[in-house]
């Protein structure tokens, strides 16, 4: 069993398009995580919820927005796409915050 | 935005050689250190939290320290094998937000 799931794998799409990325974890930890990594290949953290409790907001555009349906969950909603959100998205979970994080497989987004 | 930085930005060593890279984080609000594995292809893997000044965490032939006071951590690996092929990442917890450095890509000859 996947421990932190992501779906899609890839996701290509056009400028201006909304689109959503899933993220689930199956053990049962308390916080989960959203990272772009960039260009040259550095993670920089996005969101992270705690209890479905927004508990970090890096300084992202607020065409992102995450939604928590419930614990195991964080989805990655993205408004009118840029041809510079082309990148991978990680989703992590932790037991608790500060503990180590499991990383989801990634999602590589291109937009055209 | 933190600089954790990260150093060398690569390694190329021989099969059985031991190696250790650097990772410098600000000293002020510091909370934890993470080191994380990342072989191409894959996700991140957890390798070791430290906390404390003067932490020592050990995982078979890899091995951690950190110092708090003067904000670095080393991670060293014995015996170097071709399966410890891949990036190593660091992350400080600050405060309650986590920056990431760029990693150390290691190649282990066979």
């Amino acid at each position: 069993d996947t421990a932190v799931s992501q779906t899609p794998k890839y996701l290509v799409t056009q400028m201006g398009n909304d689109k959503s990325i899933k993220c689930e974890q199956n053990l049962g930890h308390d916080t989960m995580y959203w990272y772009k990594q960039d260009s040259k290949k550095f993670l920089k953290i996005m969101f992270s919820y705690n209890n479905k409790e927004l508990i970090i907001n890096e300084t992202v555009p607020n065409r992102f927005s995450p939604k928590s349906p419930d614990k195991a969950h964080l989805n990655l909603h993205i408004n009118s796409l840029e041809l510079g959100d082309s990148a991978v998205y990680f989703c992590a979970s932790s037991p608790i915050a500060g503990n180590e994080q499991y990383f989801g497989p990634g999602t590589r987004l291109t937009v055209t | 935005i933190l600089n954790v930085e990260q150093s060398p930005q690569s390694l190329h060593v021989q099969e059985g050689d031991s190696t250790n890279f650097t990772c410098s984080f600000p000293s002020s609000n510091f909370y934890a250190l993470h080191w994380y594995r990342w072989e191409t292809a894959k996700s991140p893997e957890a390798l070791f939290v430290m906390t404390l000044n003067g932490d020592e965490k050990k995982k078979g032939r890899i091995s951690a320290t950190l110092n708090t006071k003067e904000g670095y951590s080393y991670l060293y690996i014995k015996g170097s094998q071709p399966e410890d092929s891949a990036t190593y990442l660091c992350a400080s917890l600050t405060g309650n937000q986590f920056y990431f450095g760029t990693g150390t890509s290691l190649t282990v000859i066979p």
